[in-house]
């Protein structure tokens, strides 16, 4: 059974750099067979795709969040990461992450499993 | 991200169909994916690739797309079935987005 653990600083400070890595169980991330994906939703309000990331390093990444964000894959612990920087109120959210799957026609990468969310305030 | 129109609420009686529609540009070429929201849950997969459900999934939920809009269909909804409803897409240029989301009411 495939599960997603999201952990990190539940506040952030504006201007700083928000951390946060997300636990892999059932499955390799190495595999070579997913994508590892970040989405954050801010309260009452719909989900935001943040970005994809491979276990090869190749990324995709929302344009509206490109030049703030970093994803990273650690094989030797099962690990993904997520870091953005210059944070501000606007980023505060509960953050997903979650497997991702290529469809068949190798074109979009869709979210299959979830972990439970992190919620993370931006505020000094 | 790449922009997905949905309707902002759908409402209907138990055992009602209930359709929930997403509109898009790259619609046509690109497939749609449904996850349904329930207060406080993580968002749930119920379609992928367009008319595909993922093993659990109740019947009753079926997906179509035709042209620039996809539809999520819910065949005799549930009061169970409450909570929002997110399309998922992707665009010509590989930017992934949701759409606004779909809050069905089933009372």
């Amino acid at each position: 059974q495939v599960q997603l653990q999201e952990s990190g600083p539940g506040l952030v400070k504006p201007s700083q750099t928000l951390s946060l890595t997300c636990t892999v169980s059932g499955v390799s991330i190495s595999s070579g067979s997913y994508f590892w994906t970040w989405i954050r939703q801010p309260a009452g309000k719909g989900l935001e795709w943040i970005g994809h990331v491979y276990t090869s390093g190749s990324t995709f990444y929302n344009p509206s969040l490109k030049s703030r964000v970093t994803t990273s894959v650690d094989t030797s612990k099962n690990q993904f990461s997520l870091k953005l920087s210059s944070v501000t109120a606007a980023d505060t959210a509960v953050y997903y992450c979650a497997r991702g799957l290529r469809d068949t026609a190798m074109v979009t990468v869709y979210m299959d499993v979830w972990g439970n969310g992190t919620t993370v305030t931006v505020s000094s | 991200s790449y922009e997905l129109t949905q309707p902002p609420s759908v409402s209907v009686s138990p055992g009602q169909t209930a359709r929930i529609t997403c509109s898009g540009d790259a619609l046509p070429q690109k497939y749609a994916y449904w996850y349904q929201q329930k207060s406080g849950q993580a968002p749930v997969l119920v379609i992928y690739e367009d008319t595909k459900r993922p093993s659990g999934i109740p019947e009753r939920f079926s997906g179509s797309s035709s042209g620039t809009m996809a539809t999520l269909t819910i065949s005799g909804a549930q009061v169970e079935d409450e909570g929002d409803y997110y399309c998922y897409s992707t665009d010509s240029s590989s930017n992934h987005g949701f759409g606004g989301g779909t809050t069905l009411t089933v009372l």
